[in-house]
């Protein structure tokens, strides 16, 4: 079945640090891949989705590029700030199964210290 | 912005009892959509909801859990006869429609806790 992989955390940088937190896929059909952000006490908020292979997803200074040929869909930010704190997750959702639910990998948990 | 709301946001009770989860999505969206994650595992599809009925569930979603959408603006989780192992975040989704391009949003979760 259709399975992510993120890597391992937790992630701790220093604030204006550059970022990649990797995302690596498997999938029957042409997913759709998503990173979301769960901030302390609150819910998962979308961050960035693409929908087709070589699309560029982009929020809030992140970026994350949808690689067919790695499968792979790696989160990035130039200088992270301390608000960027939180555990990112990396999900799909596949275009040909039927309801549209989401995979997630196992979340990363990032920490920047000021 | 419109939001997913969840209630309530802790849940104890009692292993053998039932639990209702609530959930109020937002207005305008058709699917719904229950997860759920375990402390330190992964987030895990449960359940999703169309037209007043289930379009598809996982292979935890057995005979103890169902949802239902009892008026125009709730949509609920229940779960019989309680066991640890339920203990868990849940979390509710809703997006627009199906399509891949819509994404699902999120409520904060109800953490529930089996004693």
């Amino acid at each position: 079945g259709d399975s992510v992989t993120q890597m391992e955390g937790p992630v701790t940088l220093s604030e204006e640090a550059f970022l990649t937190i990797n995302c690596t896929y498997t999938a029957t059909g042409y997913p759709s891949l998503f990173w979301y952000v769960q901030y302390p006490g609150e819910g998962l908020q979308l961050l960035l989705k693409a929908t087709k292979a070589d699309d560029k997803g982009s929020n809030k200074g992140f970026e994350a590029t949808y690689r067919k040929e790695t499968t792979s869909f790696h989160l990035e930010k130039g200088s992270v700030q301390v608000s960027d704190s939180a555990v990112y997750f990396c999900a799909l959702s596949d275009k040909i199964q039927g309801a549209q639910k989401l995979v997630f990998g196992q979340g990363t948990r990032l920490t920047i210290n000021p | 912005e419109p939001e997913v709301t969840q209630t309530p946001s802790h849940q104890v009770t009692q292993m053998g009892q039932e639990v209702i989860l609530r959930c109020v999505p937002i207005s305008n969206h058709l699917y719904f959509y229950w997860y759920r994650q375990i402390l330190g595992q992964k987030v895990e599809f449960l359940v999703s909801f169309y037209n007043n009925e289930i379009s598809e569930k996982s292979e935890i979603f057995d005979d103890q859990f169902s949802v239902e959408r009892p008026d125009g603006s709730n949509f609920t989780l229940k779960i019989r006869s309680t066991k640890l192992e339920d203990s868990a975040m849940y979390f509710c989704a809703s997006s627009p429609d199906r399509g891949s391009n819509q994404p699902q949003h999120f409520g904060d979760g109800t953490r529930l806790s089996i004693l």
